[in-house]
């Protein structure tokens, strides 16, 4: 089992660019999460889902959005990407929250936007 | 002011020494706790977990929660360089989004 996998790994935009992060699970679990790790500032949650079809926003929404047509694949977009938005993006999953809250990661993608 | 804070270090020790890492918060509502650690370049895998208040031990690792001074703490005996990551502390109250803390770099020195 590959767990939680993303693509890519790095990539550098211009300002203004889009650009979508690929999320994807095999551990069929029903809540999926886009976070950024920025130095200092810990995870900061971006938009999450609690099942296929819904989407929900999170601590740090602007400038990105998601979608989660399949429960295996949760996207990250941006639209017009602009310098504060270079960071490590990490893609998370749990069965549920609470109690059951364990969250899986990914492996991170790292953007840079000149 | 942040729901959750950690000293982001960075922290160094020698080998054999014994960590003491540690979280406050201000919401009162938190019961779930747990301790994430991550490797350089690799995401956050989960270390630790506390229900409440109390103490959980589980081979060189201890997590410490004391709910009357909002305070947990996560201590490592026998330290070994290959626990050099950071350490992140999150929590949540019941049904909601995890919260994490901003990390401490951890760095044992052979």
């Amino acid at each position: 089992n590959a767990g939680v996998t993303q693509t890519p790994k790095f990539r550098v935009l211009k300002t203004g660019q889009s650009m979508t992060l690929l999320c994807a699970q095999d551990m069929n679990h029903e809540y999926m999460y886009w976070y950024r790790q920025d130095p200092g500032m810990g995870l900061r949650l971006i938009h999450y889902s609690v099942g296929e079809g819904t989407t929900a926003k999170g601590e740090v929404p602007d400038g990105y959005n998601v979608s989660r047509l399949k429960k295996q694949n949760f996207l990250l977009g941006l639209e017009s990407a602009a310098p504060s938005q270079t960071s490590v993006y990490f893609c998370a999953t749990s069965w549920g929250q609470g109690a059951s809250n364990e969250q899986f990661f990914g492996p991170g993608t790292r953007l840079t936007v000149l | 002011q942040k729901e959750v804070e950690q000293d982001p270090g960075p922290l160094s020790v020698p080998e054999g020494a014994i960590v003491s890492l540690n979280c406050t918060y201000s919401n009162s509502a938190f019961q779930y706790f747990m301790w994430y650690r991550q490797y350089s370049r690799k995401g956050p895998e989960l270390l630790m977990y506390t229900y409440s208040s109390g103490n959980k031990e589980d081979g060189r690792f201890t997590a410490q929660v004391d709910k009357s001074s909002k305070y947990i703490s996560l201590f490592i005996r026998d330290s070994q360089p290959s626990d050099s990551a950071t350490y992140l502390c999150a929590m949540s109250a019941g049904a909601q989004k995890l919260v994490f803390g901003q990390g401490t770099r951890l760095t044992i020195n052979p």
